[in-house]
């Protein structure tokens, strides 16, 4: 079973804050994924990597960035949080585009 | 037009009888399906991935395709209380790694 780990469950921040999301999967999966979701606005996708080093914007990039060294590992970076990025982070991987997305428990951010 | 739709319900159903859930979408490029379960405060799981036209049967729950009409539908037999909670139907557009979500669609077992 494809195990997505993301490092915390409830993070809470300051406005203006740098904040890391880390996220790790174990079954060596090219293709892994940053959404984000919010009530009446469903899921909305940041960014996606298809490999070690490479990266595609989704469809909120701004006030993002992202960093894959590691295959294993997916880290989202907040540069300087704001309010309205206080929602729920979701981490997904998948071997094959055209497979279903494997989510992990999802972080819940709040920035004050 | 958003690009996945579904009712945003609730949808109430007794114990013990059948759920269906129904998602609309327009990307006739769209070549796989999903439905996930997602409680509350929770992340989203998988249930069902249909990717032809007709029925796919898995326990309790059945999805169909219909790719010509661009729907697909998730039923729910035996309604149980645990399955409460919100379905998102998301579809992949074919060779890319776009995945829509629609909005979901809360369910709500009555015991």
């Amino acid at each position: 079973d494809v195990k997505v780990t993301q490092s915390s469950r409830y993070l809470v921040k300051r406005t203006g804050e740098k904040v890391f999301l880390e996220c790790v999967q174990d079954m060596d999966h090219e293709n892994m994924f940053w959404y984000r979701q919010d009530p009446g606005l469903g899921l909305r996708l940041i960014y996606f990597s298809y490999d070690v080093k490479m990266k595609e914007k989704g469809d909120i990039p701004e006030g993002y960035s992202v960093s894959r060294e590691k295959k294993e590992r997916f880290s989202l970076i907040l540069e300087s949080a704001s309010t309205n990025q206080t929602s729920m982070y979701l981490c997904a991987s998948i071997g094959v585009l055209g497979s279903p997305l494997h989510f992990g428990n999802g972080t819940r951010l709040t920035v004050t | 037009q958003k690009e996945v739709e579904q009712n945003s319900g609730p949808l109430s159903v007794p114990e013990g009888a059948i759920a269906s859930l129904n998602c609309t979408y327009s990307d006739r490029g769209s070549q796989s399906f999903f439905w996930y379960r997602q409680y509350s405060g929770k992340s989203p799981e998988l249930i069902m991935s249909i990717y032809s036209n007709g029925d796919k049967e898995d326990g309790r729950f059945t999805a169909q395709l219909n790719k010509a009409s661009q729907y697909v539908s998730l039923l729910i037999r035996d309604s149980q209380p645990s399955d409460s909670a919100t379905y998102l139907c998301a579809v992949n557009i074919v060779g890319t790694y776009k995945y829509i979500f629609g909005t979901g669609t809360r369910l709500k077992v009555l015991a």
